[in-house]
């Protein structure tokens, strides 16, 4: 069955980066694209980004270009995220979702100082 | 850039209700629109996709019309289980709507 595991929660100082994983089994890594979405608390679901784990060619909502950065592992199957200059704003769960049929459980990054 | 914009925000109803939640573009995304459900400490869940496919394992109680700009979902029967957020996207530039809370009346 398709699963996806994100890493674990992340506490992290202002101005810093995280870098969240998503590790992938039970269908074919390259066959599907994978994105990214988050959601800050108690608010909506905002789109960051996707990319084609064949190619690992990407693209990025707007507002978070130049931050964002998704690359791929195709020998194990993952794909990541890294946000740098992280704000406050930044605060939210990480989602990965695989043609946003299947979802990663969510990852927390706090940014706080 | 395209807007979604749902409506309303928030729908108050009881079990066994018929639900219907509106999904609004600003400009046509002829029928590149998809809905999630939300539960709390959920991830989203897909329900429809391409404005009337029912996802796989979607019960036969949920159906999506429309195109153009408007588009609705419809919940035909709210199970306990149904009282959840529902999002709207565009499927070309992944755009979310604000969404629309239902909850127990």
């Amino acid at each position: 069955q398709v699963q996806l595991v994100q890493s674990g929660a992340e506490v992290k100082k202002p101005g810093a980066s995280v870098k969240v994983s998503c590790k992938t089994s039970g269908y074919t890594f390259t066959r599907y694209y994978m994105h990214w979405v988050r959601q800050a608390p108690g608010q909506g679901l905002e789109w960051m980004g996707i990319i084609n784990p064949s190619s690992g060619s990407t693209s990025s909502a707007q507002k978070l270009q130049g931050r964002v950065t998704m690359t791929r592992d195709t020998s194990t199957s993952t794909v990541y995220m890294e946000l740098s200059s992280l704000r406050s704003e930044d605060t939210a769960v990480y989602y990965c979702a695989r043609d946003q049929e299947y979802w990663g459980q969510g990852t927390l990054v706090t940014v706080s100082s | 850039e395209i807007v979604l914009t749902q409506s309303p925000a928030t729908l108050s109803l009881s079990p066994g209700e018929r639900a219907t939640l509106s999904c609004r573009a600003s400009q046509t995304v002829n029928s590149y629109l998809a809905w999630y459900q939300q539960k709390p400490g959920q991830a989203p869940r897909l329900l429809i996709y391409d404005a009337s496919n029912r996802a796989t394992g979607i019960p036969a109680r949920f159906s999506g019309s429309g195109s153009g700009t408007d588009f609705t979902l419809t919940i035909s029967s709210l199970e306990p289980e149904d009282f959840a957020v529902y999002y709207c996207q565009h499927r070309s530039t992944f755009t979310f709507g604000p969404g629309t809370r239902v909850d127990i009346k």
